[in-house]
């Protein structure tokens, strides 16, 4: 199975608002409500932060938010703040009862 | 609440059989869950592994599927991971990992801290 793709790099100054895209297929993205998104800092496990493409955790900041369109789905961070710079990855579930990841987005913040 | 712990060896060596184990306390590994394995290669992105549920059943990255097996140890409350044929490209951290408030969803929201297994002779 092939990774979801997701761009490398998203930067964006404090306060302003970015957007994560992850791109799969109608095998997984496009076929199922099951895409979630993880945010890990450097050597830190993930942590979970939007599943079933638009539901937040428990815990998690309404600053994060999730769509889908399509065989694409996305990830919004609000009000960007210093910490929330970090690695982002989405997964889905598949056609095939697997998971895949996506291929992970640096988050800077400038 | 649910936490887990990855063990086992940090060094294996190349053709071998990594072994890990995942320790859960603070709830049962008979419960309504899917208990998975994730890894991620030094400086790469996350590569999900496989699963199993508390009867047994799995399901594989396909990418991975000939080279491994997850099993459940319900008297330990663990689950186990081995992977054979090992090469350095899976040297990495293995993640155990679960969805305890967000069953259902094929979501993680439980992670093990990780650990790190390098394969080298």
């Amino acid at each position: 199975q092939s990774a979801l793709t997701q761009p490398a790099s998203v930067s964006g100054s404090p306060g302003q608002s970015i957007t994560i895209s992850c791109t799969g297929t109608s095998s997984d993205v496009g076929g199922y409500n099951y895409v979630s998104w993880y945010q890990q800092h450097p050597g830190k496990a993930p942590e979970l932060m939007i599943y079933e493409v638009s539901n937040r955790p428990s815990g998690v900041s309404n600053r994060f938010s999730g769509s889908k369109s399509g065989n694409t789905a996305s990830l919004t961070i609000s009000g960007l703040q210093a910490e929330d710079e970090a690695d982002y990855y989405c997964s889905s579930y598949t056609s095939s009862s697997t998971l895949v990841f996506g291929t992970g987005t640096k988050v800077t913040v400038l | 609440q649910v936490q887990l712990q990855e063990s086992g060896p940090g060094l294996v060596k190349p053709s071998g059989t990594l072994s890990l184990t995942c320790a859960v306390s603070g709830g049962s590994i008979s419960s309504s869950n899917w208990w998975s394995w994730v890894r991620q290669p030094p400086g790469k992105g996350l590569e999900w592994i496989g699963e199993i549920y508390h009867s047994g059943s799995t399901n594989y990255n396909p990418s991975l599927k000939s080279r491994v097996t997850i099993s459940v140890d319900k008297s330990k409350n663990h689950f186990s991971l081995k992977l054979s044929s090992v090469t350095a490209a899976d040297t990495a951290v293995y993640y155990c990992a679960t969805g305890i408030a967000v069953s259902g969803t094929c979501a993680f929201d439980i992670w093990g801290q990780g650990t790190m297994v390098t394969v080298s002779s």
